[in-house]
């Protein structure tokens, strides 16, 4: 069966300090794989996209990157963090073919800036 | 442009109340999904219900049952006999577009309590 996790689970982190954020799918390949932030007491808002090895797309512009360095792992990154950048951040993944269904979504991390 | 409007932010019922949760979408594409996730206090993603542009019949799961009406862009979720359990965060979602991105409503913080 298909798996997702994503780490660290919990993140308190300086303004201006670097992040990264890891996610890894088990059990399938070729996903589709998205990260998602939830601000507090708000929807959930797609960061990025990727729909295959090194293929990233943006939805917003801001303060984040994204890289997929193998199929089934998901990096989210900043080099320097802002007070904006607090949330919770969720990764996810599809299957890639057919009609849309439905994403799988990792267990989040809480990323508080001070 | 997409979008999703979950206009309820809070609900509380009592136990055994049944409650509607509203959603209503805006899309120019003539294919497209919608969907219903649930995010307990742990904060992971649960899928609920799946529904393609094209079936508008409605779709009953136990207590949980959805109406969806194109001639009003709304896709609503009813819990019959709500329980303590059904606690949580309940977001609607729309996928047009491609590469599965789904559209998040800003969510309906349901309270149910004993």
């Amino acid at each position: 069966s298909q798996t997702i996790h994503q780490w660290p689970a919990t993140l308190v982190q300086p303004v201006g300090s670097p992040l990264s954020l890891e996610c890894t799918v088990e059990g399938t390949s070729n996903p589709n794989l998205y990260w998602y932030r939830q601000a507090a007491g708000r929807g959930l808002q797609l960061l990025f996209y990727s729909v295959g090895i090194g293929q990233i797309s943006s939805e917003v512009p801001q303060n984040l990157s994204a890289s997929r360095p193998q199929d089934r792992q998901f990096i989210l990154s900043s080099k320097k963090l802002l007070l904006s950048d607090s949330g919770f951040y969720l990764c996810a993944w599809s299957i890639s073919t057919g009609v849309p269904g439905e994403l799988f979504f990792g267990e989040g991390s809480r990323l508080t800036v001070l | 442009a997409q979008k999703v409007t979950q206009a309820q932010t809070e609900i509380s019922v009592v136990e055994k109340e049944d409650v509607t949760l509203d959603c209503v979408y805006e899309t120019r594409d003539t294919t497209y999904y919608l969907f219903w996730y649930k995010q307990p206090p742990s904060g992971e993603l649960v899928f609920l219900i799946r529904r393609n542009s094209f079936d508008e019949q409605n779709e009953i799961s136990g207590r949980y049952s959805w109406n969806f009406q194109k001639s009003t862009s709304s896709f609503n979720f009813t819990i019959t006999a709500s329980q303590v359990v059904d606690s949580a965060v309940y977001f609607c979602a729309l996928s047009s577009g491609g590469y599965n991105k789904l559209i998040f409503g800003a969510g309906t913080r349901l309270a149910v309590h004993p």
